[in-house]
């Protein structure tokens, strides 16, 4: 999975808790993309971030902040977790962050809140 | 609103086959056009990928039919083996659209022995 590490791997949470996921990579790269995975929406993106205290919104951001205060590992934040974010998330990262540039994705956190 | 649709979203073909998987997008920024392979409880992978100036890419039993005028494109998995039984995302990015992939819907395929 390229230098991508995700914790937890598995979390359950009750609605209105804060949930905090980490993505660590051990590549140095630029770019860090974090994605959620749901049955017949492939992957979306959340936010993205272009350098350390760098970040943009993604097609889904309501709901989630990122913070990148070092540049191997980039925190997706729910501040007050509801059913609907019940998914799969995965960190991607980039070394260039170009069109043709490959994303790595690592390997994800399933996150069920009840 | 997605904009990049996949087609099916799920089959099933017998090992020798071919598996064909179609994608079609709206964005005309689009430039880069990659195709992703997940195995269950992984992340995806890149498999392989296309820019339109190219009509066809091939590696390995892998092909991309790329058709710029439809804003179409398609993977052809030749000679379909059980170890190719996976989820295949298309996607699609361009500079225009902030480098941000934007993906299918996903196609489930089994080979079957």
């Amino acid at each position: 999975d390229a230098g991508i590490t995700q914790s937890p791997r598995h979390k359950v949470t009750e609605t209105g808790t804060p949930v905090t996921l980490r993505c660590h990579q051990t590549e140095n790269h630029r770019y860090m993309y974090w994605y959620r995975q749901d049955p017949g929406h492939g992957l979306r993106l959340i936010h993205y971030s272009y350098g350390v205290k760098d970040t943009d919104k993604g097609e889904v951001s309501d709901g989630y902040s990122v913070s990148r205060s070092k540049t191997e590992d980039f925190l997706l934040t729910l501040e007050s977790a509801t059913s609907s974010q019940t998914s799969v998330y995965f960190c991607a990262i980039s070394l260039a962050g170009t069109s043709t540039d490959t994303q790595y994705f690592g390997p994800g956190t399933r996150l069920t809140v009840l | 609103q997605q904009q990049v649709k996949q087609s099916p979203q799920s089959l099933i073909v017998q090992k020798g086959g071919i598996s064909i998987i179609n994608c079609a997008y709206e964005n005309t920024a689009f430039d880069y056009f990659p195709w992703y392979q997940q195995f269950p409880g992984k992340g995806p992978a890149l498999l392989i990928a296309i820019r339109p100036d190219v009509s066809e890419k091939k590696e390995g039993r892998f092909t991309i039919s790329f058709n710029k005028s439809a804003k179409q494109f398609s993977l052809h998995i030749m000679d379909s083996q059980p170890g190719d039984s996976a989820t295949y995302f298309c996607a699609a990015r361009g500079e225009a659209a902030g480098n941000k992939l934007t993906f299918g819907g996903g196609t489930r395929v089994l080979v079957k022995p």
